[in-house]
């Protein structure tokens, strides 16, 4: 069984640009949700795709976007990167998006802004 | 939406000593709670679940949890903890979504 990856594994990007995170799902699972974790926080929900449609946001601006493609894997883009943004950024898959689904989480993106 | 306090920032303690983590929840109807554990170079995991029934819950590697409806509280715990527990412990919280509290570091002298 494939568990949950993400790529890249580390990220830097300058205060302005635009970034591309990337997260294949476990095999199996239909729903896939991002979160955003700042040093010595819990993780935070940015949001949630299930079967290629958004399923619920967390407080984040809309120039966090995402997809969901067909074979369930995902993209996080963030637009006009700022100081802020750098973060550990968690993809979780789990099955069905229900609120008794656990989630199986991937080893993150670390993005830097500079 | 729901939040989740977390007691403790860090704990340190040696081998064998027991552990108990406290995680609080704020009120929002039915509620299902984890705990989930980061260990070192590791991807987040889960320990335990509750959705119903027995408020006790049993997890992996010996580690418990009690649900305490009236205190909106699911606190963590483990009789005998070993040096290979050290890691960052969450608990979290699920309505529409899985809000995380702030996260316990725990550390394990052997």
């Amino acid at each position: 069984e494939t568990g949950v990856t993400q790529s890249p594994t580390h990220l830097i990007k300058t205060r302005g640009q635009q970034v591309t995170l990337r997260c294949s799902s476990q095999s199996g699972h239909n729903t896939v949700s991002w979160y955003q974790q700042a040093l010595g926080q819990g993780p935070q929900f940015i949001f949630q795709y299930y079967r290629e449609e958004e399923n619920g946001r967390g407080n984040f601006p809309p120039r966090f976007s995402g997809l969901q493609f067909p074979n369930y894997s995902s993209e996080l883009n963030v637009n006009a990167l700022e100081l802020d943004d750098s973060a550990l950024y968690l993809c979780a898959s789990s099955i069905g998006r229900g609120a008794n689904s656990p989630l199986h989480f991937g080893n993150g993106t670390r993005l830097t802004v500079t | 939406a729901q939040s989740v306090s977390q007691h403790n920032h860090h704990v340190i303690l040696s081998e064998a000593a027991s552990l108990e983590l406290g995680c609080n929840y704020s009120y929002g109807g039915t509620v299902n709670l984890f705990w989930y554990v980061q260990y070192p170079g590791q991807h987040l995991q889960l320990l335990l679940k509750y959705f119903s029934g027995d408020p006790l819950v049993k997890g992996i590697k010996g580690f418990e949890a009690e649900f305490i409806k009236s205190k909106f509280s699911f606190n963590l715990r483990k009789p005998s903890v070993q040096w290979s527990d050290t890691a960052e412990y969450f608990c979290a919280v699920n309505d529409y979504k899985l809000s995380f509290g702030a996260g316990t570091t725990v550390t394990v002298r052997a």
